[in-house]
């Protein structure tokens, strides 16, 4: 089934580590987005990229970098993280018409 | 800036009633208008959208929502409920980012649908 994968589907990480989460998408889109979603807030943009070799950021970026080396992948790194982006993270990506594909998300627990 | 808001955080609501979850949104610019809905320990599914064309849009299991551009709104209703519609639901509208587009999406509201 094409879609978006998420890995891993849940971690439990220490402060001041840091980790990938990886995104990775078969329907060849262009734009590519990472949110992050916390009770009572929804989701909020972290960052995002329209098209491969390009990223920018959105309403959350600090402590979070991503890179877009090709179509299908786009990870999300956390170079030092701390207790306050624990959270849900999810990947989505838009066809060229306004249709979002979401994943299934990574449930992240920073200790 | 544009914004979506979810007056309520949480709809109780007996089975076989009627629901209506507000979504209200501010934008300068024409804006695409999304519900998903989050089932419990799930990801986000797209229930329904209004791009353009009719301003009342329907889903697959019942529900409906209507554009309502003077009220800036983008409400969603169900006649009818049933226990395994309790999720989470998100309002969303789709607006211009450098030369893209993103989702701007509501707080939520947590349907709770009780026997």
């Amino acid at each position: 089934t094409a879609g978006i994968t998420q890995a891993p589907t849940s971690q439990i990480l220490a402060a001041g580590r840091s980790m990938t989460l990886r995104c990775t998408q078969d329907m060849r889109h262009n734009a590519m987005y990472w949110y992050r979603q916390d009770l009572g807030l929804g989701l909020r943009l972290i960052h995002y990229s329209n098209t491969a070799g390009t990223t920018g950021k959105g309403e959350v970026p600090d402590g979070y970098s991503v890179s877009r080396a090709n179509t299908d992948d786009f990870p999300l790194t956390l170079a030092s993280a701390v207790p306050s982006q624990t959270s849900v993270y999810f990947c989505a990506s838009r066809d060229s018409g306004y249709g979002y594909t979401f994943g299934s998300g990574t449930r992240l627990t920073v200790v | 800036a544009q914004s979506v808001t979810q007056l309520d955080s949480q709809v109780p609501v007996f089975e076989e009633a009627p629901v209506e979850l507000r979504c209200n949104y501010s934008s300068s610019v024409s804006v695409y208008l999304f519900w998903y809905v989050q089932y419990p320990n799930q990801g986000l599914q797209l229930l329904l959208k209004y791009l353009s064309g009719s301003t009342l849009v329907e889903s697959i299991n019942g529900f409906e929502a209507e554009f309502n551009k003077s009220q800036t709104s983008f409400h969603l209703r169900k006649p009818s409920v049933h226990i395994s519609d309790t999720a989470e639901y998100f309002c969303a509208v789709s607006v211009p980012m450098d030369s893209s587009y993103k989702l701007i999406f509501g707080s939520g509201t947590r349907l709770l649908v009780r026997p």
